[in-house]
Parts: C-alpha cells; sequence; structure tokens
C-alpha cells in the first residue's frame, strides 16, 4: 500500500522568502511518480511539479523546485520568492502500479504568506 | 480551450434523493477519476475510469455510483444510501500512463437541506 504524510497542517511566511513544504511517502513500487498540487480557496486542484522515481535531476518549474531524496523517501516542494497569491493549501501526492497508478494524497499543508 | 468542466457549482440535496453531478473533458483523455474533499482534509477516491463502460470503486464506493458511456463524460450520482454527502466534489482526468498529470476540474459542492 501507499501512503503520503505531511507533517505541516499550517506554515506561516513572509513574503519574498523561500518556504520549504514536508512530504513522504512510503511505497514498494520500484516506479513512481510524485506530483504536488495546490488548493487556493476557491477549490481548484492546480498542478505544479512532477518527479519520477527514476528522474536523476530535482524538478523544478519556474519559483517550485522539488527536493528528492530517494533514499529517504523524501520530496519536499520549495516555494522560493513567496507571493501573496502562493496562500494556499498544497498536497503531495503518488502513483505507481501497486496502487493500480491511483493517485494517494496527503493530508496537505496550509501556507500563508503575510505581506 | 481544452479543460475539464464540473456542473452545477453548487448542488443541494433533500433527503433520500439521488443527485447526480457532471464531468465533461475534452482533452482526450482516457482515465476519468472523481474524488470527495471533506474541509481541512484531503482527497479521498470514490471511482476511477480508465477505459470507456469500464470503472472501478475506489476507496469509498458505497452510496455512489458512475457511468462511463462515453469518453469525454463520466457523471457521478450520489444516491440516498450515502448518508454523510455534504462535501467537496473533484473530476479529474489523464492520460494512461504513469508519468502523466491528472488535471482537475473545478468542483461542486453539494450540501444537504
Amino acid at each position: 500500500a501507499q501512503k503520503i504524510t505531511q507533517t505541516q497542517p499550517g506554515m506561516f511566511v513572509q513574503e519574498k522568502e523561500a518556504v520549504t513544504l514536508d512530504c513522504t511517502y512510503d511505497t514498494s513500487d520500484q516506479s513512481y511518480g510524485l506530483f504536488w498540487y495546490k488548493q487556493p480557496s476557491s477549490g481548484e486542484m492546480i498542478f505544479l511539479i512532477y518527479q519520477g522515481s527514476y528522474d536523476e535531476q530535482n524538478a523544478t518549474e519556474g519559483r517550485y523546485s522539488l527536493n528528492f531524496q530517494k533514499a529517504r523517501k523524501s520530496a519536499n516542494l520549495v516555494i522560493s520568492a513567496s507571493q501573496l497569491g502562493d496562500s494556499a493549501m498544497y498536497f503531495c501526492a503518488m502513483r505507481g502500479p501497486s496502487n493500480d497508478y491511483k493517485l494517494s494524497f496527503g493530508a496537505g499543508t496550509t501556507v500563508t504568506v503575510r505581506a | 480551450d481544452g479543460g475539464i468542466t464540473q456542473s452545477p457549482k453548487y448542488l443541494f440535496r433533500k433527503e433520500g434523493q439521488n443527485v447526480t453531478l457532471s464531468c465533461e473533458q475534452n482533452l482526450n483523455h482516457d482515465a476519468m477519476y472523481w474524488y470527495r474533499q471533506d474541509p481541512g482534509q484531503g482527497l479521498r477516491l470514490i471511482y476511477y475510469s480508465q477505459i470507456v463502460n469500464d470503472f472501478q470503486k475506489g476507496d469509498i464506493a458505497e452510496g455512489y455510483s458512475v457511468s462511463r458511456e462515453k469518453k469525454e463524460s463520466f457523471p457521478l450520482t450520489v444516491t440516498s444510501a450515502q448518508k454523510n454527502p455534504t462535501a467537496f466534489y473533484l473530476c479529474a482526468s489523464s492520460k494512461a500512463a504513469l508519468r502523466e498529470t491528472q488535471y482537475f476540474g473545478p468542483g461542486t459542492r453539494l450540501l444537504v437541506l
């Protein structure tokens, strides 16, 4: 079974600073994918970044980067130069063959950016 | 523009009533999914379908039903057997491969009168 753990229920960050959101996972699969989504107060789920288990480099997408530590089963999201519009809930998710390629989600972390 | 649409945005259900949530996609995706989200919590999978005319139960399928008669459409019915239906319902779709991202619709908020 796959399990995603996000231990930070809520975080505050000052505008223009960086913030790291923790995500650890547990799986018996060798091949799997890790995803981060952003959910603003409107409710839509916005895809941010993807990391494959065999990808040699950490994924980056603009101000988002993924600190992937495979041996530690960790996939932390780093948001650089935080903006007020980054205030939202952030979910870590994974999919793999042992779960029929369905997405398993963590409980989420709420980020509040202060001016 | 390609995307996923869900309707209605808000839905009110009376006791003992079945209601159907619509989900349509024009992304030519094979797989479609329904999730339930309760306040302050993560997403839980209700049903998913990887091809037309086939679907599987997710983690919380009891009290729900689906159909997949067309590739573009995956409606969800919340039946009277679902005793606590008040939640935010999200539909998603993806290509059927490991690296492929799931894209989500805007969601439907279901409230019980």
